[in-house]
């Protein structure tokens, strides 16, 4: 079974309108933690926020924040009044047990979201 | 500024030859990563490295190797076992043990590797 599932391999969004972009994940470990990646066309990985699975509150980073729905297992990404700099590969990523810990470092990552801002 | 860098950016390999990549970090962070990533595909574990003289495989470790030999740096070697190295390789490092809570991986610019 996929760990983290990106249902939508690519989005179309207005200028200045939210958009959400979705992220399922499939884990027995109780304790994880939810990461979300922009890929600009250069290439290089931008984290934007992160979600603990014993954090009770949802996570909000600036323009980002996260719908964490943990019943669900869902983590999706809502970006607030889009600008055309956020037209990117958007990745959502899992690491399962405590983060800072020897050996409990590793993402495994969703296939991503291609986001494209209409001016 | 602190950072990763990856060189090259662009590589070419003729099919049966061993090629490296770089990867040196100055953000003295413990734990160093490769992935790789095809299109239309996310990242996948190659190798990582919690500290230095000791990694482990990743996900899809065949036909690569790595060393760790100095806390900055973690070359990557595509060897010429690997069936199908063209791909865009990407490098990552984090503070590993006794970091912040939830311990950002940050990556480097990127390889992409072309097999002629």
């Amino acid at each position: 079974a996929q760990k983290i599932t990106q249902t939508q391999p690519g989005m179309f969004v207005q200028e200045k309108e939210a958009v959400t972009l979705d992220c399922t994940y499939d884990t027995s470990d109780p304790s994880y933690g939810l990461f979300w990646y922009k890929q600009p066309s250069s290439g290089e990985m931008i984290f934007l926020i992160y979600q603990g699975s014993y954090d009770q509150q949802n996570a909000t980073e600036g323009r980002y924040s996260l719908n964490f729905q943990k019943a669900r297992k869902s983590a999706n990404l809502v970006i607030s009044a889009s600008q055309l700099g956020d037209s990117a590969m958007y990745f959502c990523a899992m690491r399962e047990g405590r983060g800072s810990n020897f050996g409990n470092e590793k993402l495994t990552f969703g296939t991503g979201t291609r986001l494209t801002i209409i001016p | 500024d602190g950072g990763i860098t990856q060189s090259p950016k662009y590589l070419f390999r003729k099919e049966g030859q061993n090629v490296t990549l770089s990867c040196e970090q100055n953000l003295n962070h413990d734990a160093m990563y490769w992935y790789r990533q095809d299109p239309g595909q996310g990242l996948r574990l190659i190798y990582y490295s919690q500290i230095v003289n000791d990694f482990q495989k990743g996900d899809i470790a065949e036909g690569y190797s790595v060393s760790r030999e100095k806390k900055e740096s973690f070359p990557l070697t595509v060897t010429s076992a690997q069936k199908n190295p063209t791909a865009f390789y990407l490098c990552a490092s984090s503070l590993g043990q006794g970091g912040r809570i939830h311990n950002e991986q940050f990556f480097g610019p990127g390889t992409r590797l072309t097999v002629l």
